[in-house]
């Protein structure tokens, strides 16, 4: 079945560039997301990418993505200490009916 | 303001007692799903609905249960029958390709 995998933690340092990592398997994804979960609270859809772009930029979110390689990544530039969350990649394959299939999460904490 | 409303925030469960967590949408989407989240873990879709009067199971539905009679309403039963409920329950709707909104999520907690 599909799989979609991250790292669990990432510390960054407040000021610098942050880069979440995220792997796939499903080659029929069309549609490739990235959501922000803080604590106690439902999921915040950040940005999203379609599976014939390689990158989309939206302020300070860069969303790289290698479909030959199936590697997704989130780049926040000038991270700031709100950013401190978890991050889940997901994925929307083809014939999903907008099902989406979520990765673990990376956990990020931003330190002064 | 559009969006999505699942309540209450926070629930309690005694052995053996079926409980229903709601989930309202005022986006007017066709589509609507329940996860669950466990600690360290992703999402894990337990059911989904793409229309009025109709569902499917996803992939932990056993010990759930679910109706679809409005547009708007997708409640959620958790029966006695789940022998593990104690998660984070997230209810979500979407358009085709633009994402998954989310509401702010139901704790459940078996007492």
């Amino acid at each position: 079945g599909e799989d979609v995998e991250q790292s669990l933690f990432l510390s960054v340092r407040e000021g610098d560039s942050s880069v979440i990592n995220c792997t796939y398997t499903d080659s029929s994804s069309t549609y490739l997301y990235w959501y922000k979960q803080e604590p106690g609270a439902g999921l915040q859809l950040l940005t999203y990418i379609f599976s014939n772009m390689d990158m989309k930029q939206d302020q300070r979110l860069t969303v790289l993505l290698n479909k030959k390689d199936k590697h997704l990544s989130l780049r926040i530039a000038d991270t700031q200490t709100g950013d401190s969350a978890i991050y889940f990649c997901a994925e929307m394959g083809s014939d999903s009916w907008g099902k989406l299939q979520f990765g673990a999460g990376t956990q990020v904490v931003v330190t002064p | 303001d559009g969006g999505i409303t699942q309540s209450p925030k926070y629930l309690f469960r005694k052995e053996g007692q079926n409980v229903t967590l709601s989930c309202e949408q005022n986006l007017n989407h066709d589509a609507m799903y329940w996860y669950r989240q466990d600690p360290g873990q992703g999402l894990r879709l337990i059911y989904y609905s793409q229309i009025v009067n109709d569902f499917q199971k996803g992939d932990i539905a056993e010990g759930y249960s679910v109706s679809r009679e409005k547009k708007e309403s997708f409640p959620l039963t958790v029966t006695s029958a789940q022998k593990n409920p104690t998660a984070f329950y997230l209810c979500a709707s979407n358009i085709q390709g633009a994402g998954a909104f989310f509401g702010q999520g139901t704790r459940l907690t078996v007492v």
